[in-house]
């Protein structure tokens, strides 16, 4: 069975501070996708990465897939209370079906005004 | 183009009925998967179905639980005689054909059992 790690699994900062959420695994992925969750929703998607080293920026954050593709951050900078949510990464193996994902455990994010 | 449609958005059961969930995939989608999340944590994944077929159901409690998606209409998951530990939030998400297609989610149902 595939983990992912993700820390750290509560932040709470100032707005406009920055901050870096670290998503890790001991395998290699196929691809990761990060998501944002606010209370009562269900995960929206923010970005897909599939390509070793490849980052994309979404306004003030900005993804990263490592070297070996079995790590991955998001940065925000300047940080917003309206940043506040559950962020989550999730992976996808090898020839797992389809498009399973496998959830870290998420970094609940307050940005304090 | 409508999202994944997800109902009810909350479901109260006593113990020992049964609870079903029903998910609508986005159009053009058909794969189906259902996640299910405790409080304060993670999504972890129950299962996988194409039209018709379960592909994976490695992550669905063997008793009790069980999803179908017919060829006409919504996926059903379903728990029979539901208990309070099977309290949550229950999300289903849809992807197109094709490895490591996006997949996207609905708005859950919340399920408390009483």
């Amino acid at each position: 069975t595939q983990l992912l790690e993700q820390s750290p699994q509560f932040l709470s900062i100032q707005e406009g501070e920055n901050l870096t959420v670290y998503c890790n695994s001991s395998s290699v992925f196929s691809s990761l996708q990060w998501y944002r969750q606010e209370p009562g929703e269900g995960p929206v998607l923010l970005v897909t990465v599939v390509t070793g080293g490849e980052v994309k920026k979404l306004k003030r954050l900005t993804f990263q897939f490592g070297d070996a593709r079995k790590d991955s951050s998001l940065h925000i900078t300047a940080a917003q209370p309206g940043d506040t949510g559950l962020y989550l990464c999730a992976g996808v193996w090898g020839e797992t079906s389809g498009s399973r994902l496998t959830f870290g455990e998420g970094t609940q994010l307050t940005v304090n005004p | 183009n409508a999202g994944v449609m997800q109902n009810p958005r909350h479901l109260v059961r006593r113990r020992g009925q049964e609870a079903r969930l029903r998910c609508s995939p986005m159009k053009g989608h058909s794969h189906v998967y259902w996640y299910r999340q405790l409080p304060e944590e993670g999504l972890k994944f129950m299962v996988y179905l194409q039209k018709e077929n379960i592909i994976d159901e490695s992550g669905m409690p063997k008793e009790r639980f069980s999803a179908e998606f017919p060829k006409e209409g919504p996926s059903i998951l379903r728990i029979q005689q539901v208990v309070r530990g099977d309290s949550a939030a229950y999300f289903c998400a849809s992807s197109g054909t094709g490895r490591d297609t996006e997949a996207f989610f609905g708005q859950g149902t919340r399920l408390t059992v009483v």
